[in-house]
């Protein structure tokens, strides 16, 4: 079975601030990670994914994150926030095998204050 | 516009009604899925097909079924609705059918009120 933990459903930070949304994941085979964000009123679109290789990935929009197989985490994080990025973030697991959907965490919306 | 078109993007209903909701993927793309994200639940995997076949299933009711067409459109259909169906629909497609590492294009959603 595979599952994702987002902890925390709302997250506040200020323009300019760092932006730091968690991640941790449980696969029993190494997994396919991805971030995914939803603008209001829109589906889903792909900010980042890990398949294997380099443990720091980098997204569109000033995005990025780490894969920690130690801490089976895979946190999503932006050096400084823009009005832009308010948004729900969702971390999505998926694996090798491919027999399994995208299993997607509960999500976190993101709000960015002037 | 992600390629993936939805429609309809919002429908209301009552209960105890059918629906169908249709989803064109995007141009080349095979497979199919189909997401349930309500406030309580979050986004929930339904169904995938690959070109026209049942591919996998997930937490899918059993008066909900779906389809995939030859020209490759999918149907999501919703019978026999309750106030707890009330949920944003989402379509998503990718070129290949397995395949961990494909990535989701999804459609702008289809937005279902039942009354």
């Amino acid at each position: 079975a595979q599952s994702v933990t987002q902890l925390g459903s709302h997250v506040s930070v200020s323009e300019g601030a760092l932006v730091l949304l968690r991640c941790n994941y449980s696969s029993s085979v190494p997994p396919y990670l991805f971030w995914y964000v939803q603008y209001p009123n829109q589906g889903l679109q792909l900010l980042l994914k890990y398949t294997t290789g380099a443990t720091l990935v980098k997204g569109i929009n000033g995005f990025e994150a780490e894969f920690k197989k130690s801490e089976t985490s895979f946190h999503l994080t932006k050096p400084s926030a823009h009005m832009s990025d308010a948004a729900e973030y969702f971390c999505a697991v998926s694996d090798q095998t491919g027999r399994r959907a995208l299993t997607f965490g509960s999500g976190t919306r993101l709000q960015v204050q002037p | 516009d992600s390629g993936v078109t939805q429609t309809p993007k919002h429908l209301i209903t009552a209960t105890g009604q059918r629906v169908t909701l249709r989803c064109s993927p995007r141009s080349g793309d095979l497979s199919v899925y189909w997401y349930q994200q309500s406030l309580d639940q979050g986004l929930q995997f339904l169904i995938q097909y690959y070109n026209g076949e049942e591919r996998a299933k997930g937490n899918i009711l059993e008066r909900f079924s779906a389809q995939q067409f030859p020209d490759l459109h999918s149907e999501l259909n919703l019978s026999s609705l309750e106030l707890g169906d009330s949920a944003l629909y989402f379509c998503a497609s990718t070129p290949q059918g397995a395949g961990g590492a494909n990535v989701l294009t999804f459609g702008a959603g289809s937005r279902l009120t039942v009354l």
